[in-house]
C-alpha cells in the first residue's frame, strides 16, 4: 500500500524552462513534507519542505505547493538547470505525538534538464 | 553542518554470510535511520532508534536487524545474506523535532 506516490518516473525539459514534479498521497493525517534531491553514488539531500498548515514555501528557485484537499503537492524548478538533473524523491511524516521524524517516500521521479 | 558516515561505499558479500553495515554521526542526535533504495521503489525504512538501546521495525524488517549501544553509531545486521538485499542501503539522521533527515553518502551492497 503505497501511501506517498510520483506517478511519473521521468521528466525532461529544456533549460531554462520551468520543471513541474508532482506528488499525491493517502494518509490524511500526514502533516509534514519534503523533497529530496538525489544524484548517482550520493545519498539524498533536502530540498525544501512544507507543514500541512501552509499552502506554499518558496525558497530561490524551488517553491513547493500542497493542496491539501486533493492531498497532492508538487515542486516547481524555475529556471531548470543542467545541474537540476537528478532524482527527486518527495516524503511524508505523520507522526502524531510519538514524532519520531519517521518518513514515508515516494518512488522518485528522475528530472533530466537539456542544455 | 550535519555530517553521517558510512563505513563503506561499496561492498560485495556472499550468500550466507552476516554482513555489518556501519553508520556514525559526529553530534549527539537522537534519531538514526535505516533504508533501503530500489528503482521504482523509492527509499523505504528498514529500522530506526530514538536512542541508545531503543529500536523500531520499519516497513520492511524482515532479514535484518540493528544495534545501538552508543548515540552516535547505529548499525544494520544483515542475519544470512540473500541476493535480494543487492540494494543501496541508507542511514540517516534527524537533527531535532520537526526538522529534516539528513543521509550519508550510502552503501552499494551486492550479494553474490
Amino acid at each position: 500500500d503505497q501511501q506517498v506516490k510520483q506517478n511519473s518516473p521521468s521528466l525532461s525539459v529544456q533549460e531554462g524552462r520551468i520543471s513541474i514534479l508532482n506528488c499525491d498521497y493517502t494518509n490524511s493525517m500526514f502533516d509534514y513534507f519534503l523533497w529530496y534531491k538525489k544524484y548517482p553514488a550520493e545519498g539524498p539531500t533536502f530540498l525544501i519542505s512544507i507543514s500541512s498548515i501552509k499552502d506554499k514555501n518558496e525558497d530561490g528557485r524551488f517553491t513547493v505547493f500542497l493542496n491539501k484537499s486533493a492531498k497532492h503537492l508538487s515542486l516547481h524548478i524555475v529556471p531548470s538547470q543542467p545541474g537540476d538533473s537528478a532524482v527527486y524523491f518527495c516524503a511524508a511524516s505523520g507522526d502524531g505525538s510519538s514524532n519520531t521524524g519517521k518518513l514515508i517516500f515516494g518512488q522518485g521521479t528522475t528530472l533530466q534538464v537539456k542544455p | 553542518d550535519v555530517k553521517v558516515t558510512q563505513s563503506s561505499r561499496y561492498l560485495v558479500k556472499r550468500t550466507g554470510e552476516k554482513v555489518f553495515l556501519e553508520c556514525v554521526q559526529d553530534m549527539d542526535h537522537e534519531n538514526m535511520f535505516w533504508y533501503r533504495q530500489d528503482p521504482g521503489l523509492g527509499l523505504r525504512l528498514i529500522y530506526f532508534s530514538y536512542d541508545v538501546k531503543m529500536k523500531e521495525k520499519g516497513d520492511i524488517p524482515e532479514g535484518y536487524s540493528v544495534s545501538r549501544e552508543k548515540k552516535e553509531r547505529f548499525s544494520l545486521i544483515l542475519e544470512s545474506a540473500s541476493t535480494n538485499q543487492t540494494s543501496m542501503y541508507l542511514c540517516a539522521l534527524r537533527r531535532g523535532p520537526g526538522g529534516p533527515q539528513h543521509f550519508g553518502d550510502g552503501t552499494r551492497l551486492s550479494i553474490l
